[in-house]
């Protein structure tokens, strides 16, 4: 089945500083993969559409600057908190799909971020 | 914006109760889907829905479509501590693209 690798599981960072999430599909290509943020016992808010080979789309109210997305191969997307602060920290989520509708998603295993 | 409701939100049960949980929505969905969430991991899914109406069963749980496309539910049998989780719903409407997660359900069945 379709396996989504994502890391690292979890960073501690300090404030001010970037940090990179990647999200692999292992064993499939993934023309698009999104990027989700949880905070404790909530549910998945979706951050933004990462669409290979051209720029990701932004759901409302995230900042495009402050949180990077790359997608340059088919079977890597990577969301990078920029000047993170103790706010950014969360759950952060991505997953792919092997075809758009009608199948789920898969869902990578999640970064905890903690920024000190 | 489509939202998804879901209810309850927290349930705390014995071990051998059933339980049904609910998610709604005003908006129609080409597709649901349903996935358990354990503390520090991805969720995974459980089923996909896609036809009103449609009935499907993973051992003791039954999902169940609505006829409008605009509902389901999770029906689980004699539940085990094992079933302790957050239960999501996720609806993708007719080529978003993209799924909308319901608010979520958490789990905790005691032994």
């Amino acid at each position: 089945g379709a396996v989504v690798s994502q890391h690292p599981s979890w960073v501690i960072c300090k404030s001010g500083t970037s940090v990179k999430i990647e999200c692999r599909s292992l064993d499939f290509q993934a023309t698009t993969m999104f990027w989700y943020r949880q905070f404790p016992k909530q549910s998945l808010m979706l951050m933004a559409t990462s669409n290979e080979g051209s720029k990701a789309t932004y759901e409302q109210g995230v900042e495009k600057d402050k949180f990077l997305i790359n997608h340059a191969s088919l079977t890597l997307s990577t969301l990078t908190v920029t000047s993170a602060h103790p706010e950014d920290s969360s759950f952060y989520i991505c997953s792919a799909t092997l075809s758009q509708g009608a199948g789920g998603y898969t869902f990578g295993s999640g970064t905890r971020l903690t920024v000190v | 914006t489509q939202l998804l409701e879901q209810s309850p939100q927290f349930l705390s049960i014995q071990e051998g109760e059933n339980l049904t949980v609910y998610c709604n929505s005003s908006s129609v969905f080409s597709s649901l889907q349903w996935y358990r969430q354990e503390p520090g991991e991805g969720p995974v899914l459980l089923v996909t829905v896609v036809t009103g109406g449609e009935v499907k069963k993973l051992k003791r749980l039954t999902f169940q479509f609505g006829d409008a496309r605009k509902d389901s539910s999770l029906h689980i049998t004699a539940a085990q501590p094992g079933d302790t989780g957050l239960y999501l719903c996720a609806g993708e409407e007719d080529n978003a693209g993209k799924s909308t997660f319901g608010d979520g359900t958490t789990l905790t069945v005691k032994p």
